[in-house]
This record gives structure tokens, C-alpha cells and sequence, in this order.
């Protein structure tokens, strides 16, 4: 089994949809979360961490929940430019950083 | 500013050539790391360093040396490599301060080994 489980995608939405995408992990005493974001040939760059409370940066909502081991990420209204692989990541309390496989995401206009 | 730069962007060279990957910030980060990454896999942990001092070595052949030589550096020591170590190498770095776990990385190097 998998330590960071994503859904691969792809997911082709048009312009202005909302997508969703989710993340499970196996290991109970993970300490951060965090979405990054990595372009085609490009390295991921941090997109936000993740807190039980929930936060909201502009279009992007994520949310950890520890009891299910489950993290989420919500962008609302689309852009061409979030065409990417969003990388669901991971920290131990060693700081090392486990990564999902990935969950692709193709904005169509 | 979170910016960490590798050098050289590109690096093809063949199985008896020896080369070297650098990586730098001045972001005052304690703690540095090599990845290395295949096509439409996630990064896979090479080596750690900890206040430049290695402390993590993910069983990685001998043929990759890694280097710290002061705070602000990374090198990464390529000799004797396969075609199956072609691959984007990525530096990242992180502040080393206790409940700090954010990992920024470098643009990458894209190695070809022929």
C-alpha cells in the first residue's frame, strides 16, 4: 500500500469549473500537509500547507482532516494556468517528506 | 525570497565522464536535500544534509557523492553513471527550525547519461 494515495487524473475540466482533488495517508503520526504544484519539466513549488482548521488562499480551499487521514484541495473558477500536476506531500515528525504519485489537472477552454 | 538555484540547467555525459551538479540558497536553510526524479513519478529522497552534515543516505550507489561545503552550497558528484540515472535531479532546502517542515526547491537539473 501506497503512503500518500492520489487519484492519478487526469481531470479535464473547462475553464471556470470547480475541481476537487483528495489524498490519503497511511502514516498516523505525519506531522504537515501540503499541496505543491509542478508544472511539465518544471520542479514543484509549494501551492499551500495544509491545517485541521481549513485555509483558503484565493481560489484554492485545503482542508486535513486526521481522523481520516485524508487531505483535500478545492480550486474554484478554473484558470488555463492550473493546468498541472498538483503533488499531495507529506512530513513526518523526522521532516522528511513523503510525495503522492500526483493528480493531474487539464483546464480546457 | 525562497529561491534555490541549481546549475547547470542541462548535463548530458557519458558513463566514464565524471561531472558535478551544484545547487545554492541564501535563505539562511540549515537543511538540504538531493532528489531525484523519473518522467510522471514523484521525487524519490537521495541524500540530507543537516547543518552540512550528511545525515541521510537513501542506499544510493557510490557513483553519486554528494557534497556540502559550506551552508549556502550543495554539490552533488556524478562518476561512473548508467543510462537508468538519467533523470531531473532537484535540490530543496528547508529552514531546519523546529515545526518548520516547508521545502522549496530548485529549478532542477535535467541529466542524460548516453
Amino acid at each position: 500500500r501506497k503512503e500518500v494515495e492520489q487519484d492519478p487524473g487526469p481531470f479535464n475540466v473547462p475553464e471556470g469549473a470547480t475541481v476537487a482533488f483528495n489524498c490519503t495517508y497511511s502514516n498516523s503520526a505525519s506531522q504537515s500537509f501540503f499541496w505543491y504544484r509542478q508544472d511539465c519539466r518544471k520542479e514543484p513549488k509549494l501551492l499551500m500547507s495544509v491545517y485541521s482548521s481549513g485555509n483558503e488562499d484565493g481560489r484554492f480551499t485545503a482542508q486535513l482532516n486526521r481522523a481520516s487521514q485524508y487531505i483535500s484541495l478545492l480550486i474554484r473558477d478554473s484558470k488555463l494556468s492550473d493546468s498541472a500536476t498538483y503533488l499531495c506531500v507529506v512530513a513526518d515528525a523526522g521532516n522528511m517528506l513523503t510525495f503522492g504519485g500526483g493528480t493531474r489537472l487539464m483546464v480546457k477552454p | 525570497d525562497t529561491e534555490v538555484t541549481q546549475t547547470p540547467k542541462h548535463l548530458v555525459m557519458g558513463m566514464t565522464n565524471k561531472k558535478s551538479l551544484k545547487c545554492e540558497q541564501h535563505m539562511g536553510h540549515r537543511a538540504m536535500y538531493w532528489y531525484k526524479q523519473k518522467a510522471k513519478k514523484p521525487p524519490e529522497l537521495m541524500f540530507v544534509y543537516s547543518y552540512e552534515k550528511l545525515s541521510i543516505n537513501e542506499s544510493v550507489p557510490s557513483r553519486f557523492s554528494p557534497e556540502c561545503p559550506n551552508s549556502s552550497l550543495l554539490n552533488l558528484h556524478l562518476h561512473a553513471l548508467q543510462p537508468e540515472d538519467s533523470a531531473l535531479y532537484l535540490c530543496a532546502s528547508r529552514l531546519n527550525k523546529a515545526g518548520t517542515y516547508e521545502q522549496y526547491f530548485g529549478p532542477g537539473t535535467r541529466l542524460t547519461v548516453t
